[in-house]
């Protein structure tokens, strides 16, 4: 089975402007999760997404959101970019009643 | 809510001795308990987890971790570990949230310094 796949794997962007990361899970994972992993805060929980419904949501502002796909495939979306918001966004798919967490290898996000 | 604490920000050793990560927790309920590996410029790799029964815990590339729920502690050991340990190691509590959701709560880290 191929694992978490993200893209893009690296990403420049400048304050002000908006970006789109993308994950596609495990073949027949329906839930997806995201991360932020920073230096100085380390891995956040940002949302979870299951059957194209976010069921939980970490203690980030309004300006990041996601979506999930039919195919559970997810992105996620980050607006007014700050440079604080550089950092590795990881995304991790799980399969259904289990506890365990598979992560992709992530998206470095550099806001200039 | 639950928190982790991962008790060394770096730990150096030297190859083929053993190591000691430590890592403890706070929780009220019961918890599901995890250590991941991440070696530069990529992912989380799940080494072990311990999520009901024996303590001792026994994980992939010879790391084992024993649950301790008096001492509320998760410690990862290696008895001789390899350069090729060299990486960040994280401690994990699963936290089961509303509508059946499970987030991960991560300590800051440690990280293995494997030298000759």
């Amino acid at each position: 089975k191929a694992g978490v796949t993200q893209t893009p794997r690296y990403l420049i962007k400048t304050r002000g402007q908006q970006v789109t990361l993308s994950c596609s899970p495990i073949s027949g994972h329906r839930s997806v999760s995201w991360y932020q992993q920073t230096p100085g805060q380390g891995l956040q929980f940002l949302f979870e997404y299951f059957s194209e419904t976010q069921r939980n949501k970490g203690n980030f502002p309004g300006r990041f959101s996601g979506r999930q796909f039919s195919n559970s495939r997810s992105e996620m979306n980050v607006s007014t970019l700050e440079l604080g918001d550089s950092a590795l966004y990881l995304c991790a798919s799980r399969p259904s009643g289990d506890n365990e967490q598979f992560f992709g290898p992530g998206t470095r996000l550099t806001v200039l | 809510a639950q928190s982790v604490t991962q008790l060394d920000s770096q730990v150096p050793v030297f190859e083929e001795a053993p190591v000691e990560l430590r890592c403890n927790y706070s929780s009220s309920v019961s918890v599901y308990l995890f250590w991941y590996v991440q070696y530069p410029n990529q992912g989380l790799q799940l080494l072990l987890k311990y999520l009901s029964g024996s303590t001792l815990v026994k994980g992939i590339n010879g790391f084992e971790a024993e649950f301790n729920k008096s001492q509320t502690s998760f410690h990862l050991r290696k008895p001789s570990v390899h350069i090729s340990d060299t990486a960040e190691y994280f401690c994990a509590v699963s936290e089961r949230r509303s509508n059946s959701g499970y987030a991960l709560n991560f300590g800051k880290g440690t990280s293995l310094l494997v030298t000759p």
